[in-house]
């Protein structure tokens, strides 16, 4: 039962350009968002997040965007680097939930 | 480097086999968390400790347990191995009970190749 879901398995980007990763998601009690990112032969590491009160959150380079009525967030890297190339989870919990819900991975390659 | 360490990196075994993961937590971190993740797929959440206690349980087999002991390092325990037990398990801590309460910590992972 995946309940959270990254459909673009990839995206591919040139530097300095905008990456846009997409995550839907079907659980309506999911009250708090997440993005992770990992690097090969590396655990993920957590990047940015959002809780459902919010329809935004920046952090530098790193904007994730929250759309409650159509159950969709998005993260947007503005500019892309050679850095952010990595694999980007999206994750998703109920307050007072002991566990997190994740997509299952978008792929990022920024093209110098 | 997150201050998760988990043991071994790698681990080749054969079916029915039993192997065991270990973790240990970040330094003050009181929650251990276990994820499993198989080709092309998410992380799929096993269970969570905390404090010693088991918190909440996931999409664990029942071939599949773990604990945490008092000095909260925790460990996985497979048994009776199948070839589509073969996936990346991490590990990750937290401070706090609930995930999202303050962010998770993963280790590296350990590879499980059953053949």
């Amino acid at each position: 039962d995946q309940q959270v879901k990254q459909n673009s398995p990839s995206l591919s980007v040139q530097e300095g350009r905008i990456s846009i990763l997409n995550c839907d998601y079907t659980n309506s009690m999911f009250d708090y968002f997440l993005w992770y990112k990992k690097y090969p032969a590396e655990g993920p590491t957590f990047l940015i997040s959002i809780s459902s009160i919010k329809d935004k959150n920046e952090d530098g380079r790193f904007t994730v965007f929250l759309n409650k009525s159509a159950k969709h967030l998005s993260l947007h890297i503005v500019p892309s680097q050679p850095g952010d190339s990595a694999v980007y989870f999206c994750a998703a919990s109920r307050s007072n939930d002991y566990k997190l819900s994740f997509g299952a991975g978008t792929t990022v390659t920024v093209r110098a | 480097d997150s201050g998760v360490t988990q043991t071994p990196k790698h681990l080749i075994t054969a079916t029915g086999q039993r192997v065991t993961l270990r973790c240990s937590p970040r330094s003050g971190d009181l929650s251990v968390y276990w994820y499993q993740q198989s080709l092309d797929q998410g992380l799929q959440f096993l269970i969570q400790y905390y404090n010693g206690e088991e918190r909440a349980k996931g999409n664990i087999l029942e071939r599949f347990s773990a604990q945490q002991f008092p000095d909260l390092h925790s460990e996985l325990n497979l048994s009776s191995l199948e070839l589509g037990d073969s996936a990346l398990y991490f590990c990750a801590s937290s401070v706090g009970g609930l995930p999202h309460t303050g962010e998770l910590f993963f280790g590296e992972g350990s590879r499980l190749t059953v053949l």
